[in-house]
């Protein structure tokens, strides 16, 4: 079975802090990853995946996420928060062929001025 | 915009009542996803179709159905609703060829049951 887990439901950062999400996995097959963000009043959209292409992904506004095998970890990461970043980013796992997409409980990004 | 579309933005209704959400996916896309997001629960997978067939179920009521048709829109009947059913439902579509293709996600239906 395939889960996600996502490492604190509420996050607070500074303005021009560093961004760090987590994310870590379980899967009995390489993985696809995913990180989707989730304005408010808005359906979710991708901010960037890993396909096995590289460990380093980067992605849309700035983010970034590296994948860890041995930490079974997709960290999503931020060098200067900015305001526009507060909303709710999801992890998502993919490990079957036909799609069976697995969702994290999400993470509530705020920043604070 | 993502290219799904989902009907109809809001809707109000009665407990006991029925209701009908529609999606249309992306042009192209044969897989179309139903989730359910609530404050309590989280984004909740119901239910998954590709080109017309059931493809994987979650945690889907069985008061919920879903169908795909051969235009590939989706609908998801909610029925007996209950004041429990009140949340965000969202659709989401991808092309579906095996690998690993994004999910696009509709901008959602927001179900108040009274």
């Amino acid at each position: 079975a395939q889960s996600v887990t996502q490492l604190g439901s509420h996050v607070s950062v500074s303005e021009g802090a560093l961004v760090l999400l987590r994310c870590n996995y379980s899967s009995s097959v390489p993985p696809y990853l995913f990180w989707y963000v989730q304005y408010p009043n808005q359906g979710l959209q991708l901010l960037l995946k890993y396909t096995s292409a590289a460990t380093l992904v980067k992605g849309i506004n700035g983010f970034e996420a590296e994948f860890k095998k041995s930490e079974t970890s997709f960290h999503l990461t931020k060098p200067s928060a900015h305001m526009s970043d507060a909303a709710e980013y999801f992890c998502a796992l993919n490990s079957g062929g036909y799609q069976k997409v697995t969702f994290g409980t999400g993470t509530k990004l705020q920043v604070i001025p | 915009d993502s290219g799904v579309t989902q009907t109809p933005k809001h809707l109000i209704t009665a407990t006991g009542q029925r209701v009908t959400l529609r999606c249309s996916p992306r042009s192209g896309d044969l897989s179309v996803y139903w989730y359910q997001q609530s404050l309590d629960q989280g984004l909740q997978f119901l239910i998954h179709y590709y080109n017309g067939e059931e493809r994987a179920k979650g945690n889907i009521l069985e008061r919920f159905s879903a169908q795909q048709f051969p235009d590939l829109h989706s609908e998801l009947n909610l029925s007996s609703l209950e004041l429990g059913d009140s949340a965000l439902y969202f659709c989401a579509s991808s092309v579906d060829k095996g690998g690993p293709d994004e999910q696009f996600f509709g901008p959602g239906t927001r179900l108040t049951v009274l």
